[in-house]
């Protein structure tokens, strides 16, 4: 069975602080799929990335960047000089390939408070 | 890309009563639908899914039910809300490939926040 582990239940900052949002999954698969959703006061989960199994390249997008390291099986989250807008709940998941229902495996969640 | 719709965004509901949630998804044809639920504590639990018109596969055995009449529609119901089905509702949709996106990806509407009293 799959399972995703976030152990940074919540992490509190100051503004311009880089922090790192740890994930850590398990699974029998070969080929599966990683994600990141950000979950902002609103309540909507807002996609963030996505990567297959097959692709250890470090990703990054303007202050965000994500470390993928199969051999910890690690997919871990860094925002660079965080804002206060950066303040919400930060789900990682997994999806294994295969079949066509895509689920996706939740890890609890890490809240992420900027402080100005 | 896709959009997800939910209504309604609040709903207060007396302990007993029916339940009728809303999904609709927009900019894509034949995706797979979800439904979750979170409780207060932050956990995302999945509720149904559904690979097609019709077809419902529920994943944890509750109070309520799914439906999905047509391919871009998705409905949860229960005939008598208990106390334990307050929380927020998520209705997800997987879609059409996008930069840094699969077909896999699920994109999540704005949500419902039921309260039973």
């Amino acid at each position: 069975a799959q399972k995703v582990t976030q152990a940074q239940t919540e992490i509190s900052v100051v503004e311009k602080e880089d922090v790192t949002l740890d994930c850590v999954y398990e699974t029998r698969d070969t080929t599966y799929y990683l994600f990141w959703y950000k979950q902002p006061p609103s309540g909507e989960l807002v996609f963030l990335i996505r990567r297959n199994s097959f692709d250890e390249q470090n990703e990054i997008s303007g202050r965000y960047s994500w470390n993928f390291q199969k051999s910890t099986s690690s997919f871990n989250f860094t925002i660079t000089a965080s804002q206060v807008v950066d303040s919400a709940v930060y789900f990682c998941a997994l999806s294994e390939s295969g079949g066509s229902n895509y689920k996706l495996t939740f890890g609890k969640g890490t809240l992420l408070t900027v402080n100005p | 890309s896709q959009t997800i719709h939910q209504w309604p965004a609040t709903l207060v509901q007396p302990v007993g009563s029916p339940l009728s949630l809303e999904c609709t998804v927009e900019g894509t044809s034949n995706p797979n639908l979800y439904w979750y639920r979170q409780a207060a504590g932050r956990g995302l639990q999945l509720l149904f899914y559904s690979v097609g018109i019709g077809q419902i596969s529920s994943e944890v055995p509750q109070n309520l039910s799914a439906s999905r009449p047509q391919d871009r529609q998705f409905i949860l119901s229960s005939k008598k809300l208990l106390l334990s089905d307050s929380g927020f509702y998520l209705c997800a949709g997987t879609g059409v490939a996008g930069a840094g996106s699969g077909t896999d990806t699920q994109y999540f509407g704005p949500g419902t926040r039921l309260t039973v009293l």
